[in-house]
């Protein structure tokens, strides 16, 4: 079965530092997500990308986050300035977009900032 | 505002009993539901939706009950497995106006062989 894939697995980084969080989603997918979990809590919502635009974000996604397809395959995650605070499992997912569907999640990237 | 709950966060059944998660919603512009299992360190893996134009969908051991009035939905899993043990987060979207996908604080089901 297609699978979302992602890049790293872990990350661990420096306060301040920026990191970019790379996905590939499944191939025929057109709509791309990002969601985060901080440990223990719900699965959040940062920011969901269709025809090669954010169609919707919540306020985590600040100025500080941003997306990119760079090419025909990947999906990124940049966090310019990261903060203890963005410390969470980050998961990609995709879905199809011929209707109401599933999504398709990743295995996640947990990112650690010291 | 959390637009869907889950309001216990653990639970405990006996292999071969039915295990009952709960999820309770507020966004009247909801109309399709979810349920995603999720083991550590994993992503969520899809297991089970409705719409909300039914009031029930069975697939396997697991069913889901959706009472729009109520704004509450059920999963149903018969008989539970110790190999069911997972979050199960249920999750909401609109068909409308609205791409993203909500999702509750999740139940820790564990099935005790």
């Amino acid at each position: 079965e297609p699978e979302v894939t992602q890049t790293p697995s872990h990350q661990v980084t420096q306060m301040g530092q920026e990191v970019i969080l790379r996905c590939v989603p499944i191939s025929n997918h057109l709509y791309f997500y990002w969601y985060r979990q901080i440990l223990g809590q719900k699965v959040e919502f940062l920011v969901s990308f269709y025809n090669n635009e954010i169609s919707e974000k919540s306020e985590i996604f600040d100025d500080q986050f941003s997306v990119e397809r760079p090419d025909g395959s990947n999906f990124t995650l940049k966090i310019r300035s990261t903060k203890l605070e963005d410390s969470a499992m980050y998961f990609c997912a995709s879905k199809d977009g011929t209707g109401i569907e599933k999504l398709f999640f990743g295995s996640g990237t947990q990112l650690s900032v010291l | 505002d959390q637009q869907v709950k889950q309001n216990s966060p653990s639970l405990s059944v006996q292999e071969g009993r039915i295990s009952i998660l709960n999820c309770d919603y507020t966004n009247s512009m909801f109309d399709y539901f979810l349920w995603y299992k999720k083991y550590p360190a994993e992503g969520p893996t899809f297991l089970i939706s409705i719409s909300s134009i039914k009031d029930k969908n069975e697939d396997g051991r697991f069913t889901v009950f959706l009472n729009k009035s109520a704004k509450h939905l059920s999963l149903h899993i018969v008989p539970s497995q110790p190999g069911d043990s997972a979050v199960y987060f249920c999750a909401a979207t609109g068909t409308s106006g609205t791409y993203k996908y909500i999702f509750g604080t999740g139940t820790r089901l564990k099935v005790l062989a």
